[in-house]
């Protein structure tokens, strides 16, 4: 199997406050993560990609100080998005992959995680 | 920039109909996934298509990599409102790591 989880599932702060959110491989492990950012009735936007042990690589445009992504085992990555403004409201979606580069880049999701910023 | 292209963005159809849905781009895919994401929910892995010429079918849907690996398209036979909702082609170009994603097509099946 491949199954990731993600939680919260759907979380509601308050502007200012911080959201971490987990994203985890619950039967395998995953050297790499990735973090999507979906808006309604678009695609997936890439923001980060997460290797275990290492910083995270982020997409142009998306700010790392804003967006702390933790990589700290090959089953667990988690997203903070700190000092959260209603912009940040947003759907957003892990992804793990099996193995490594070079193999089919198979990437199986999270059930994502729906943020609402007030 | 390497992009590809997905079409069509939206397809409204009735149920029972055929579809057919694309993915293109000008370079060489190593290997090609499909994803279909329903409201609310994560994508969810439907198929990976490596070889050029490949056809793998599941039920009703059946996927085709083109000969040159940098196409690929996806035909439901007989759509049911159960199909609806965003398909998604996503590609890892040949020498490369990172994953392509389409924008995405958003089907509904009326009953």
């Amino acid at each position: 199997g491949a199954v990731v989880s993600q939680h919260p599932s759907r979380v509601i702060c308050k502007s200012g406050t911080s959201v971490k959110i987990e994203c985890r491989s619950l039967d395998f492990q995953a050297t790499t993560m990735f973090w999507y950012r979906q808006f309604p009735k678009q695609s997936l936007m890439l923001m980060a990609t997460s290797n275990e042990g290492s910083k995270a690589t982020y997409e142009q445009g998306v700010e790392k100080d804003k967006f702390l992504i933790n990589h700290a085992s090959l089953t667990l990555s988690t997203l903070t998005v700190t000092s959260a403004h209603p912009e940040d409201s947003s759907f957003y979606i892990c992804s793990a992959r099996k193995g490594l580069a070079g193999g089919y880049n198979e990437q199986f999701f999270g059930p994502g995680t729906r943020l609402t910023v007030l | 920039t390497q992009l590809l292209e997905q079409s069509p963005q939206f397809l409204s159809i009735q149920e029972g109909e055929n579809l057919t849905v694309y993915c293109n781009s000008s370079s060489v895919f190593s290997s090609l996934q499909w994803y279909r994401q329903e409201p609310g929910e994560g994508p969810v892995l439907l198929v990976t298509v490596v070889t050029g010429g490949e056809v793998k079918k599941l039920k009703r849907l059946t996927f085709q990599f083109g000969d040159a690996r940098k196409d690929s398209s996806l035909h439901i036979t007989a759509a049911q409102p159960g199909d609806t909702g965003l398909y998604l082609c996503a590609g890892a170009y040949t020498g490369g790591f990172k994953t392509i994603f389409g924008a995405g097509t958003r089907l509904f099946v009326k009953a």
